[in-house]
């Protein structure tokens, strides 16, 4: 069964500082994984989508890396803004799971303080 | 092009009632999962739907069906509710409902039962 983590559960830093979130998973064997962003109460905005023949995803300030074979996948945040304080979660699609089901994560809850 | 609308967003019920909620994919995507969102348990998948057929469950127990129309709007519906229902329930579509594909989720309903 896919299990996925996330280390730390809540992150603080100041305004300006690089944010590194980490995801890790049991089963190496993915489709793809996908950052997400959520805001308290609202649903989930897609950040970056990695296919597992990917190592990595860019977009702006964001960039997430993917490493199969140790089952990691890190999102780095180049100099944070109180705007992207939220929660961050990362979800996998498991090969063994049928159809197009995510396994996510419990979320990194991040603030970044002015 | 709407992203993905749910309806309600707010829907407050007793133990014991039955509930409905609605999902409109975005335009063109024939595949609809559902997942639930609760502080202790996180996400979870409850089920997907692709051309009207559920394709996919996950472990949740029988009170908790949904349906799929011809136009891929989809409904979940909950029966004899119980306190522990009480989530954001998050709608997410996609293109063909294929392994790996990006999943687009709506705003959520925040379902509370009292």
């Amino acid at each position: 069964k896919q299990e996925v983590t996330q280390i730390p559960a809540a992150l603080s830093v100041p305004e300006g500082e690089n944010l590194v979130l980490n995801c890790s998973f049991t089963d190496s064997a993915i489709y793809n994984l996908q950052w997400f962003r959520q805001d308290p109460g609202k649903g989930l905005t897609s950040l970056l989508l990695i296919q597992s023949s990917q190592r990595e995803q860019t977009s702006g300030r964001l960039n997430a890396s993917l490493d199969k074979s140790s089952g990691r996948s890190t999102l780095y945040i180049a100099a944070s803004q109180p705007g992207d304080s939220a929660t961050y979660l990362c979800a996998v699609g498991a090969i063994k799971a049928a159809g197009n089901k995510l396994t996510f994560g419990g979320g990194t809850r991040v603030l970044v303080k002015p | 092009k709407a992203g993905v609308t749910q309806t309600p967003r707010y829907l407050i019920k007793t133990r014991g009632q039955q509930v409905t909620l609605s999902c409109s994919p975005i335009s063109g995507h024939r595949s609809v999962s559902w997942y639930q969102q609760t502080p202790g348990q996180g996400l979870q998948f409850l089920f997907e739907y692709f051309s009207e057929t559920q394709r996919n469950k996950g472990n949740f127990p029988g009170r908790f069906s949904g349906r799929q129309f011809s136009n891929s709007r989809s409904e979940m519906n909950v029966s004899t509710l119980e306190l522990g229902d009480s989530a954001l329930y998050l709608c997410a579509s996609s293109p063909h409902g294929g392994e790996g594909e990006k999943l687009f989720f709506g705003s959520g309903t925040q379902l509370s039962v009292l």
